[in-house]
């Protein structure tokens, strides 16, 4: 089984304070995904990744930054937290080779107060 | 215009029920599809691939219509288990391996 760990799931942070989720996938895909979820807005991506190194800007990147220095890891970096960027993020992966299906991890909660 | 639309519902329906989603989507250059279950306060998770021929997985069945451009999902003799959203998912493969979601089809099943 594809395995995707998101290894903070629940944090409390303070505005303006920087903020790193981390992200693992087991099975060598080549793509890794962010992306926030709100009530009523749905999935909504912040940044992709489709090689190491790489990385390209989703629907909503502003705030955000992230980095693939290794194929399996991939970080959601929040520079300077603020309270609208309370949510819950979701790391994902995917592969041509595996169906182009998609996989996340559990989501890490995030609260900014 | 969003990418994929999904009538968020809520659907609220007694057990043994059959119930019906549908989802649209936009781009006729779509490749994949799919359907996610998601519980309250957990991820997506992969309930079945959607298939040109249409395929069936116990009392889930999922159909492809490209003419018209929809997916449908219909599940029969709904349990209690099955309340959840239920996710419409599209693979465009020409736009970089991306994934567009609807918002999802809220589910009750009730006894």
């Amino acid at each position: 089984d594809v395995k995707v760990t998101q290894s903070s799931r629940y944090l409390v942070k303070r505005t303006g304070e920087k903020v790193f989720l981390e992200c693992v996938q087991d099975m060598d895909h080549e793509n890794m995904f962010w992306y926030r979820q709100d009530p009523g807005l749905g999935l909504r991506l912040i940044y992709f990744s489709y090689d190491v190194k790489m990385k390209e800007k989703g629907d909503i990147p502003e705030g955000y930054s992230v980095s693939r220095e290794k194929k399996e890891r991939f970080s959601l970096i929040l520079e300077s937290a603020s309270t609208n960027q309370t949510s819950m993020y979701l790391c994902a992966s995917s592969s041509t080779e595996s169906g182009n299906t998609i996989y996340f991890g559990e989501g890490s909660w995030l609260t900014v107060v | 215009r969003k990418e994929v639309e999904q009538d968020p519902g809520p659907f609220n329906v007694p057990e043994g029920a059959t119930v019906a989603f549908n989802c649209t989507y936009s781009n006729s250059a779509s490749q994949s599809f799919f359907w996610y279950r998601q519980d309250c306060r957990k991820e997506p998770k992969l309930l079945m691939s959607v298939y040109s021929s249409g395929n069936e997985d116990g009392r889930f069945t999922a159909q492809l219509n490209r003419a018209s451009q929809y997916i449908s999902l219909l599940i029969r003799d709904s349990k209690l288990s099955d309340s959840a959203t239920y996710l419409c998912v599209v693979n465009m493969e020409n736009t970089g391996n991306q994934f567009y979601f609807g918002t999802g089809t809220s589910l009750t099943v009730i006894p």
